[in-house]
């Protein structure tokens, strides 16, 4: 199985600022295959990114994905208010098909 | 626009048996490959389990927690998809959300607002 590992657990900044987090494999996972949720409080997770850098329909710019092997990363420019939420990273793979990160709390500072 | 409704979460015994459906519109559900995948309160997201169109066979896999009490199953003709929850623990309380595959199977493009199912005595 593979495990995701994000960090860091909580990133506390203020709007307007940038916000970088990072999502570790145990094992190398294709590019094709790693995607970002994003959570807001009291809501159902929805699509970021997929395929490691590609936004979903209707996700702002300032949202990009990075990375390959086992290091990626979100990076989100600009924080606007709604953008504080948690984030989870996912990965496709065999055995189980789909692990997800334990999730990064991105707080107001 | 995508809608997944899912219903048929509360209170539920140790061993008990529910079944969540999940009523699908907006995308061709026949088409679809679907999964559930969960959330323990305060917790992070879990993948429980997933079938595949009927056009590429129709199978199911589970994740290992949920192996053997879990069913998947969907009705094509009723645009919906059910979870058959069997034996349950107080440790498969969660939000259980129905989730698609409608690009590419490696990820989940579309979630339901989620259902929560709590087994407590």
């Amino acid at each position: 199985e593979i495990v995701l590992t994000q960090s860091p657990g909580t990133l506390s900044l203020s709007p307007g600022e940038r916000a970088t987090l990072s999502c570790r494999a145990s094992q190398i996972v294709s590019s094709s295959f790693l995607a970002w949720y994003q959570q807001r409080p009291g809501q159902a997770p929805r699509l970021l990114i997929d395929g490691a850098s590609s936004r979903a329909t209707g996700i702002p710019d300032r949202f990009s994905g990075s990375g390959s092997g086992t290091d990626f990363t979100l990076t989100i420019t600009r924080l606007e208010p709604e953008d504080f939420a948690v984030y989870y990273c996912q990965q496709y793979g065999s055995s189980p098909p789909y692990t997800f990160g334990q999730g990064t709390k991105l707080e107001i500072k | 626009e995508v809608q997944l409704v899912e219903s048929g979460g509360g209170l539920v015994k140790p061993g008990g048996s529910p079944r969540l459906s999940c009523a699908a519109s907006g995308f061709t559900f026949s088409d679809a490959w679907m999964s559930w995948v969960r959330q323990a309160p305060g917790k992070g997201l879990e993948w429980v389990g997933r079938i595949k169109s009927k056009t590429d066979g129709g199978t199911t896999d589970y994740a290992a927690p949920v192996k053997g009490r879990f069913t998947i199953s969907r009705d094509d003709s009723k645009n919906t998809l059910y979870l058959q929850m069997n034996s349950l623990k107080t440790e498969d309380t969660a939000v259980y959300y129905c989730t698609t595959h409608l690009i590419m199977q490696d990820h989940f493009d579309c979630w339901g607002q989620g259902t929560l199912v709590t087994v407590s005595s």
